[in-house]
């Protein structure tokens, strides 16, 4: 069975630090990556998907199959980045996976 | 256009209750998904439709949940004779179509969050 682990459930930057939040999975075939994220008092909206291999909002991921992760990463994090974001997987292209969820804040 | 919409926004009931918790998809979206959210976790795959079929279930964790979408349209989930431990937000989330290799964006409603006491 697929599985998706966030080692991290709080991270906690100052605004202006690179931030990086960690996804790791486990499925032995070649699922889809995602990055959802809910802003507060927002309903959880996707961020973005691997193979789209676009940038939004400054954010981008790199699937690494060898290392099994989908890292999100951006340079500069900014106060409205603050936010629950999940990681998530399909293997089918339907039912979604998710992670326990990081809590990141970004601090002043 | 209106996004998914979900109803009621909270939900307390007693142990034991049975309780229905209703989906209003995207106009036009074929697919809809019920996932659990307890306190604290990610989101939990519970069923899921295309049109009025429901294709997987698998989710559901126990014979006391059931779902349906008679039309394809609006969707409800019920949870009878209630149990704490049911308590967490329940999500729905509407696709426009889904395929073996593809992913069409799921997009999701606010929740319903349950109660149990």
């Amino acid at each position: 069975a697929q599985r998706v682990t966030q080692p991290e459930k709080l991270l906690s930057v100052f605004k202006g630090a690179p931030v990086e939040l960690k996804c790791n999975y486990s499925y032995s075939g070649s699922p889809e990556l995602f990055w959802y994220v809910q802003y507060s008092r927002q309903r959880l909206q996707l961020l973005l998907r691997h193979i789209s291999r676009e940038s939004i909002k400054g954010f981008t991921a790199d699937l690494n199959k060898g290392e099994t992760s989908f890292h999100l990463k951006k340079p500069f994090a900014q106060e409205e980045d603050s936010a629950m974001y999940y990681c998530a997987l399909t293997t089918s292209g339907s039912r979604l996976t998710f992670g326990e969820g990081t809590q990141l804040t970004v601090n002043p | 256009g209106a996004g998914v919409s979900q109803s009621p926004r909270y939900k307390v009931a007693k142990r034991g209750q049975d309780v229905a918790l209703r989906c209003d998809p995207i106009s036009g979206h074929v697919s809809l998904f019920w996932y659990q959210q307890a306190l604290g976790q990610g989101p939990e795959f519970l069923t899921y439709f295309q049109n009025e079929a429901q294709l997987d279930k698998s989710g559901l964790p126990s014979d006391r949940f059931f779902a349906e979408r008679p039309e394809g349209s609006v969707s409800t989930l019920k949870i009878q004779r209630t149990q704490q431990e049911d308590s967490a937000v329940y999500l729905c989330a509407s696709s426009s179509e889904t395929g073996l290799y593809s992913y069409n964006e799921q997009f999701f409603g606010p929740g319903t969050r349950l109660t149990v006491l």
